[in-house]
């Protein structure tokens, strides 16, 4: 079972503030990294799919980047709003499989 | 936008029973896969599925579990004796292609409680 953790747990902040997370993954036999977004109730929404170090996205305020040397992806919001609260999951897709290796989220809360 | 569908939302069984997870991929994605999600704990892969046969699964879809496309349109989940441990919340997800850089549609999910 691949180890893939996202840090912090959970994060409060007010609207307005710029925040980040992290994702952490095995830096060996790496071949993508997903975001998703997932609200409660909803289908989590596919935010980016990397695949190359030092490749960095972005969707509107929403920005990620990825070391695949050193396994690690952050997210960032920049100028939080409150219909950024959500839960922000990475996943791990390994060379020669499908399937997809989740981190537990970071739980993310913007106060009005 | 297409979406991936999923029914029912919340399913309640007794254990010993068999129940069936019911979804709808986007229709011109030829992958296919579920995975769960236990109360506070990661979402977890069960299963994929392409060309109406099993391309890889999980030590934990053994042999309660089944996966079927019984026609053009649905692709379903079957546990067939259900333990307490399945509590948890079955996602159904479809991509166009296999490869691990196609984004994995994910459907909103079907909360199973066995009791």
């Amino acid at each position: 079972i691949l180890n893939v953790e996202q840090s912090p747990q959970s994060l409060h902040v007010q609207e307005g503030d710029s925040t980040n997370f992290t994702c952490s993954f095995p830096s060996s036999n790496f071949y993508a990294l997903h975001w998703y977004r997932w609200e409660t109730a909803k289908s989590p929404e596919a935010l980016f799919v990397m695949t190359l170090n030092g490749d960095e996205k972005k969707k509107g305020r929403i920005s990620a980047t990825l070391n695949t040397k050193e396994g690690y992806s952050y997210l960032y919001i920049k100028g939080s709003q409150p219909e950024d609260s959500a839960t922000y999951l990475c996943a791990f897709g390994g060379a020669g499989a499908n399937n997809l290796f989740f981190g537990t989220g970071t739980r993310l809360t913007v106060i009005p | 936008e297409p979406e991936v569908t999923q029914t029912p939302s919340h399913q309640v069984t007794q254990m010993g029973q068999e129940v069936i997870l019911r979804c709808v991929p986007i229709s011109n994605h030829l992958y296919f896969y579920w995975y769960r999600q236990i109360l506070g704990q990661k979402v977890e892969f069960l299963v994929s599925f392409y060309n109406n046969e099993i391309s890889e699964k999980s030590e934990i879809f053994d042999d309660q579990f089944s996966v079927e496309r019984p026609d053009g349109s649905n692709f379903t989940l079957k546990i067939r004796s259900t333990k307490l441990e399945d509590s948890a919340m079955y996602f159904c997800a479809s991509s166009e292609r296999s490869k691990g850089t196609d984004t994995q549609y994910f459907g909103p999910g079907t909360r199973l409680t066995v009791l």
